[in-house]
């Protein structure tokens, strides 16, 4: 089945600053990778995902990259305010299933 | 839209007692996922339905766990006998059908068994 890495766990930004999350994923076969913000407390919500047919995918201050042939994606964010900390989680959908399997997180922790 | 409604928002119950999770998923998806998420095992399938039909269980503990989704607008998980080690939060999510769409997640029950 699918396996996905996620790194790092934690990472912490001063305000201002970019945050990089790379996640890795072994089914070549997968062809869509969303990417999740759960706040402390809440619900995990969709920002952003990518197709395996696109490269890069933006929304406003976040992108997402995807490499097919080394098997990652990452999530960037721009400009980082105190409310862009959260728990993102990537997940990568496997071709022979339409369930996908989800990173374990990374802690963003943006300090003012 | 309501979004996936589910509830209680908070359980507490003692061991030994069944405790029922309700999940009313976004109208026309008809796809239901229930995770489970705690801090040392992360976001974890229980069980998934497709148009009402069970499709994988794989993900359910024990025997104690068992769902069920009568019809389009309603599932349950019911855990019987509850045990301290199932504190957690549970959530459910809908997508449209099969295919490539993100999960849109419900507000989560946080269960504690003492």
């Amino acid at each position: 089945g699918e396996n996905v890495e996620q790194h790092p766990s934690t990472l912490s930004v001063q305000e201002g600053d970019s945050a990089v999350i790379k996640c890795t994923y072994s089914d070549s076969a997968s062809n869509y990778f969303p990417w999740y913000k759960q706040e402390l407390g809440k619900r995990p919500q969709l920002i952003i995902d990518i197709r395996s047919n696109v490269g890069e995918k933006k929304d406003q201050r976040i992108a997402v990259t995807l490499n097919k042939t080394a098997k990652h994606f990452s999530l960037h964010i721009t400009e980082t305010q105190p409310e862009d900390s959260a728990v993102y989680f990537c997940a990568a959908r496997g071709g022979g299933s339409y369930i996908p399997t989800f990173g374990r997180g990374t802690s963003l922790i943006v300090h003012p | 839209d309501a979004g996936v409604i589910q509830s209680p928002r908070h359980e507490v119950t003692e061991m030994g007692q069944e405790v029922t999770l309700r999940c009313k998923p976004i109208s026309g998806h008809n796809s239901l996922f229930w995770y489970r998420q705690t801090m040392m095992r992360g976001l974890e399938l229980l069980i998934y339905f497709n148009n009402n039909v069970p499709i994988d269980d794989s993900g359910m503990p024990e025997d104690r766990f068992s769902a069920k989704m009568p019809n389009a607008s309603f599932s349950t998980l019911k855990i019987q006998p509850s045990e301290p080690r199932d504190s957690a939060v549970y959530f459910c999510a809908s997508i449209p059908a099969q295919g490539n769409y993100g999960y849109t997640f419900g507000s989560g029950t946080r269960l504690t068994v003492v």
